[in-house]
């Protein structure tokens, strides 16, 4: 089985510029969660989609915002791209659609290096 | 919101011995924890997690856990550490809201 595939896995973008980053959840998986990765920061939770509906966000300014598709796929956006934005962004999706059971995790996908100039 | 941390940030251990990793948890209901790995450029590996039960818990590449809820602890061991283990770990903790909050990470170098 395929795991979690983002595209693409570098981007240098400009600041003001804005960027769409996807992520394919391995098959069947319907909940999809985003991550951001830096170095002064660590692993931050941006958020969490299931049945193409946003159950939880984490605490990041409207700038960033993602959808999920029928098909699970999920998109994240970022306007007005900030310096400080530069990061790897990383996708995981889950199986379980409740985290009351022992069956839960989160598989990550390589993710996406963004480079803002 | 449930938080771990991680107190180490560098570990250097010789090829060949033991090693264990330490995370502590924030004090709470009993938590939902998991051990990451992160070569570099890469995404994150679940090396194993702890809901309930067993305090104990085995994972892949020979790492084991154990859950001391006295200790508010989740520390990563192995017996016998190879050069390919060299990568970054992370400790997490589940929240209700489908967000896994990591610890900042323990660096591992691995020395002939």
């Amino acid at each position: 089985k395929a795991g979690v595939t983002q595209t693409p896995r570098y981007l240098i973008k400009t600041r003001g510029q804005q960027v769409t980053l996807s992520c394919s959840p391995i098959s069947g998986h319907r909940s999809v969660s985003w991550y951001q990765q830096t170095p002064g920061q660590g692993l931050q939770f941006l958020f969490e989609y299931f049945s193409e509906t946003q159950r939880n966000k984490g605490n990041f300014p409207g700038r960033f915002s993602g959808r999920q598709f029928s098909n699970s796929r999920s998109e994240m956006n970022v306007s007005t791209l900030e310096l400080g934005d530069s990061a790897l962004y990383l996708c995981a999706s889950s199986l379980a659609t409740s985290i009351r059971t022992s069956k839960y995790e989160q598989y990550f996908g390589p993710g996406t290096r963004l480079t803002v100039t | 919101a449930q938080s771990v941390t991680q107190p180490d940030i560098h570990i250097t251990v010789s090829e060949g011995a033991s090693l264990e990793l330490r995370c502590n948890y924030s004090y709470g209901a009993t938590p939902y924890l998991f051990w990451y790995v992160q070569s570099p450029g890469q995404g994150l590996q679940l090396l194993l997690k702890y809901f309930s039960g067993d305090t104990l818990v085995q994972g892949i590449k020979g790492f084991e856990a154990e859950f001391k809820r006295s200790q508010s602890s989740f520390n990563l061991r192995k017996p016998s550490v190879h050069w390919s283990d060299a990568a970054e770990y992370f400790c997490a903790v589940l929240n209700s809201g489908y967000a896994l909050n990591f610890g900042k990470g323990t660096s591992l170098l691995v020395t002939p």
